[in-house]
């Protein structure tokens, strides 16, 4: 069964306005961790933003911020003010067991249109 | 500061031929991955290792080994190789533990792997 999914392949966001990529996971460990990757096309994988499963407050990091809802196995990503260098594949992942192993979505892709 | 660096970045295979792939980190992390990524599918684990001399096995092993004998490089061999290993393999390390921080994966560059 699919871990980590990202329903949203690709999305066109305006410059300066904001985006939400959402992720959905499935675990039944009660200690988990999620994670956003951000991957431009020059191939890097950068990381962004981390949640923990008991972590009581949405993680927040400059312009990107997890919206994480426990109960409904949902930590979307919600990008500020988008800029043209936005433009990028982001992956959701989680973490789960005792090996720090992460578990990867398909990705999505956001264009940022001028 | 290097982080992680993976050799060669590109690598073109005839069926059959063996090959290997080289992640060397210089953050003394314990935790080391070999993942592959295809289009569509994300990035997949193929092996793993939580430190020197273990190795296990991840999602998409087939096809594939690893060797770690030393904390900071991890080894990933083609013993025979097929048009599907075509990929982009990525390397990563991470200390592990239980702060959040710790949790986070550094990756290298990615290796481009084309089987003919």
């Amino acid at each position: 069964a699919q871990k980590i999914t990202q329903t949203q392949p690709g999305m066109f966001v305006q410059e300066k306005e904001a985006v939400t990529l959402d992720c959905t996971y499935d675990t039944s460990d009660p200690s988990y961790g999620l994670f956003w990757y951000k991957q431009p096309s020059s191939g890097e994988m950068i990381f962004l933003i981390y949640q923990g499963s008991y972590d009581q407050q949405n993680a927040t990091e400059g312009r990107y911020s997890l919206n994480f809802q426990k109960a409904r196995k949902s930590a979307n990503l919600v990008i500020s003010a988008s800029q043209l260098g936005d433009s990028a594949m982001y992956f959701c992942a989680m973490r789960e067991g005792p090996d720090y192993k992460l578990s990867f979505g398909a990705g999505t892709t956001v264009t940022v249109r001028a | 500061n290097a982080g992680v660096t993976q050799t060669p970045k590109f690598r073109v295979l005839k069926t059959g031929q063996s090959m290997t792939l080289l992640c060397a980190q210089d953050m003394n992390h314990e935790y080391m991955y070999w993942y592959r990524q295809d289009p569509g599918m994300g990035l997949r684990l193929i092996h793993y290792s939580v430190g020197e001399g273990t190795t296990a096995k991840g999602e998409v092993p087939d096809g594939y080994n690893v060797s770690r004998l030393k904390k900071q490089n991890f080894l990933l061999g083609l013993e025979s190789a097929a048009p599907s290993q075509t990929s982009v393999y990525f390397c990563a390390s991470s200390t592990g533990g239980l702060s959040s921080g710790a949790n986070v994966l550094t990756f290298g560059a990615g290796s481009r792997l084309t089987v003919l």
